[in-house]
């Protein structure tokens, strides 16, 4: 069954700072990546997506993730994180074979401090 | 354009009573997924619509949830009986491929049990 974590709960980062949240997989083939960011009171909106081709993908907002196979792993970046990226984040795993759905992580909270 | 769309925003219902939540997705999105969110945690799928076939009810927790698309297009999820347990937020997300490898989601619906 396709799993995903993601290590951290809550990250607290200064306006300015460089950002890298965790995230690792466990899927039975080549998986589908996502990162959701949600907003309190927000529905999900998607930051970015891996489906194959280059493993160094862009996103809206100036976020970026990298696709490690080896690792397991799809950590979500920023060089420069600002107020308003204060949020909730989630990875996301899937549809896999026979199988319709997204399998999210917990979460990490963002917090950003001015 | 017009995204995916949910009502009600919020619903508080006293334990034992039936709840009807709907779904409005973006037009044309052949895809439609219910995820029940409870708090803190990420969202977990319930079930899937391929236009009006519900291919996939595996993550439906009980009997006393059912959901339904009779026309290809709006979607509704109702709970019967509601226990304290059901409090979450229900999101609805769609997709225009079959198989939905990308979803949009609405702002879900809170749904409180007293």
């Amino acid at each position: 069954a396709q799993s995903v974590t993601q290590p951290d709960i809550h990250i607290t980062v200064s306006e300015g700072a460089s950002l890298e949240l965790r995230c690792n997989y466990s899927y039975g083939a080549t998986p589908y990546l996502f990162w959701y960011v949600q907003s309190p009171g927000q529905g999900l909106q998607l930051l970015l997506k891996y489906f194959s081709g280059d493993t160094l993908v862009q996103g809206i907002k100036g976020f970026e993730a990298e696709f490690k196979r080896s690792q397991s792993s799809f950590n979500l970046r920023k060089p420069s994180v600002h107020w308003s990226d204060a949020a909730e984040y989630f990875c996301a795993v899937g549809p896999g074979a026979g199988s319709y759905q997204l399998t999210f992580g917990k979460g990490t909270k963002l917090s950003v401090i001015p | 354009g017009a995204g995916v769309s949910q009502s009600p925003r919020y619903k508080v219902a006293k334990r034992g009573q039936d709840v009807a939540l709907r779904c409005d997705p973006i037009s044309g999105h052949v895809s439609l997924f219910w995820y029940q969110q409870a708090l803190g945690q990420g969202p977990e799928f319930l079930t899937y619509f391929q236009n009006e076939a519900q291919l996939d009810k595996s993550g439906l927790p009980s009997d006393r949830f059912f959901a339904e698309r009779p026309e290809g297009s709006v979607s509704t999820l109702k709970i019967q009986r509601t226990q304290q347990e059901d409090s979450a937020v229900y999101l609805c997300a769609s997709s225009p491929r079959e198989g939905g490898n990308e979803q949009f989601f609405g702002p879900g619906t809170r749904l409180t049990v007293l």
